[in-house]
């Protein structure tokens, strides 16, 4: 159940829109975007849960693939505030478990 | 709510110790999940727990690694004896399962084996 993000590090000028690229081989119930601060947990962003999906949550937008496979997160007019490192993390469900896997990161730098 | 509480912040030990990592999860959320973050492994899963009962522990690396959640508040994972690879950042994170686990992870535990 890899996920595989891109890119792996971003350095934009602070009011560029960004975009993150999540794809795997595996399906997913669901998918989501955490962001992690030095020296803190990752913190939730956006969660997707119907393939298609498209979701916002102020300056961010985050799509479920339609194959359930992949997603993307764009963040517009960045500030020096979204930087760290953001991850997408899948989650199967089999049974009564779950399991939520997360991304290679991407490291941003604003 | 004060959140998912890990202790201690920091842990600097020698090889060969034994170290106890502590985790309380949010008042209500019925899994837990343990996970090691390293620069080049990135984010494991280590184990989780569905009401205190061990779900999937394929994640933990060696029998040097073992995880209890005695009750609902309260989650340790205990490495011993300890290795300098074993060197990493230690996540608690819980959640409420209701076919949709999102998580809320706590500040980590930094553990230096010297």
């Amino acid at each position: 159940q890899l996920l595989e993000q891109s890119p792996q590090f971003l350095s934009i000028q602070e009011g560029e829109n960004l975009t993150v690229y999540c794809n795997s081989s595996s399906v997913f119930s669901s998918l989501q975007w955490y962001r992690q601060e030095p020296g803190e947990g990752p913190v939730l962003l956006i969660a997707l849960y119907k393939a298609g999906e498209l979701t916002s949550n102020g300056r961010l937008t985050a799509q479920f693939g339609i194959t359930r496979k992949d997603s993307f997160l764009n963040i517009s007019a960045s500030i020096p505030s979204d930087v760290g490192i953001y991850f997408c993390a899948g989650q199967a469900i089999t049974g009564t478990a779950s399991k939520l896997t997360f991304g290679t990161g991407t490291r941003l730098q604003v | 709510d004060a959140g998912v509480i890990q202790s201690p912040r920091h842990e600097v030990t020698e090889m060969g110790q034994e170290v106890t990592l502590r985790c309380k999860p949010i008042s209500g959320h019925n899994s837990l999940f343990w996970y090691r973050q390293t620069m080049m492994r990135g984010l494991e899963l280590l184990i989780y727990f569905n009401n205190n009962v061990p779900i999937d522990d394929s994640g933990m690396p060696e029998d040097r690694f073992s995880a209890k959640m005695p009750n609902a508040s309260f989650s340790t994972l205990k490495i011993q004896p300890s290795e300098p690879r074993d060197s990493a950042v230690y996540f608690c994170a819980s959640s409420s399962f209701s076919g949709a686990n999102v998580l809320t992870f706590g500040a980590g535990s930094r553990l230096t084996v010297l």
